[in-house]
């Protein structure tokens, strides 16, 4: 799976957008990028995730550039709740139960201010 | 809530000592991965089953074994316990087969060796 960049920290201040930025300069053409976050000590939550095009679903827009070298998560409306660490990871789409583990790295630490 | 229960929620033994953590994933998920999460080593896979059959391993120790049982529940086993094994530990689980899939955490089980 190819390796993700992304900031240590980032400060949001509550109601405004939150722009996490991921790079996955060496993402295959079949990888899909996800997005989970944490909340402290919680299990990972998963947020979005999408091949090349951008998605929107309830909690979270994904961008991803035309040559998917890298990607932003867009948390429109931030509140006090979104403070979590982001990860942001790619892999490789598979079926069937093959090994579907999830390699996460660090990871953004996102602090919504009020 | 996502559907992904694990028990105990914290538990406090000493070192040497043997113990079971159980996972009981959402309703009709067939995959079962188990995550540790230490302050040193952040998330890390451990070990995946697939409706009950093991399917991959990550960085499993030797003193740590896994199944699934027919109710798809799984158990991880931790045995000969170390300072060092203290951390969350993480049980996630995904519906199968699917061409991208999402895996959903449980709230984890921290143990504490001492």
């Amino acid at each position: 799976d190819a390796k993700t960049t992304q900031p240590t920290s980032m400060d949001c201040a509550e109601g405004r957008a939150a722009n996490l930025p991921c790079n996955h300069s060496t993402i295959s053409g079949n990888e899909y990028v996800y997005w989970y976050r944490q909340i402290h000590s919680q299990g990972p939550q998963y947020i979005i995730h999408g091949l090349k095009n951008n998605e929107t679903n309830e909690m979270a827009s994904l961008i991803i550039t035309e040559d998917r070298k890298s990607s932003t998560l867009i948390l429109p409306h931030a509140t006090l709740r979104d403070t979590a660490v982001y990860y942001c990871i790619v892999r490789v789409a598979t079926s069937g139960g093959s090994n579907y583990k999830l390699t996460f790295g660090k990871g953004t630490l996102l602090t919504v201010n009020p | 809530d996502s559907g992904v229960t694990q028990t105990p929620k914290h538990l406090i033994t000493a070192t040497g000592q043997r113990v079971t953590l159980r996972c009981s994933p959402r309703s009709g998920d067939l995959s079962v991965y188990w995550y540790q999460q230490s302050l040193d080593q952040g998330l890390q896979f451990l070990i995946q089953y697939y409706n009950g059959e093991e399917r991959a391993k990550g960085n499993i120790l030797e003193r740590f074994s896994a199944q699934q049982f027919p109710d798809l529940h799984s158990e991880l086993n931790l045995s000969s316990l170390e300072l060092g094994d203290s951390a969350l530990y993480f049980c996630a689980s995904s519906a199968v087969p699917a061409l991208v899939e999402t895996q959903y955490f449980g709230p984890g089980t921290r143990l504490l060796v001492l």
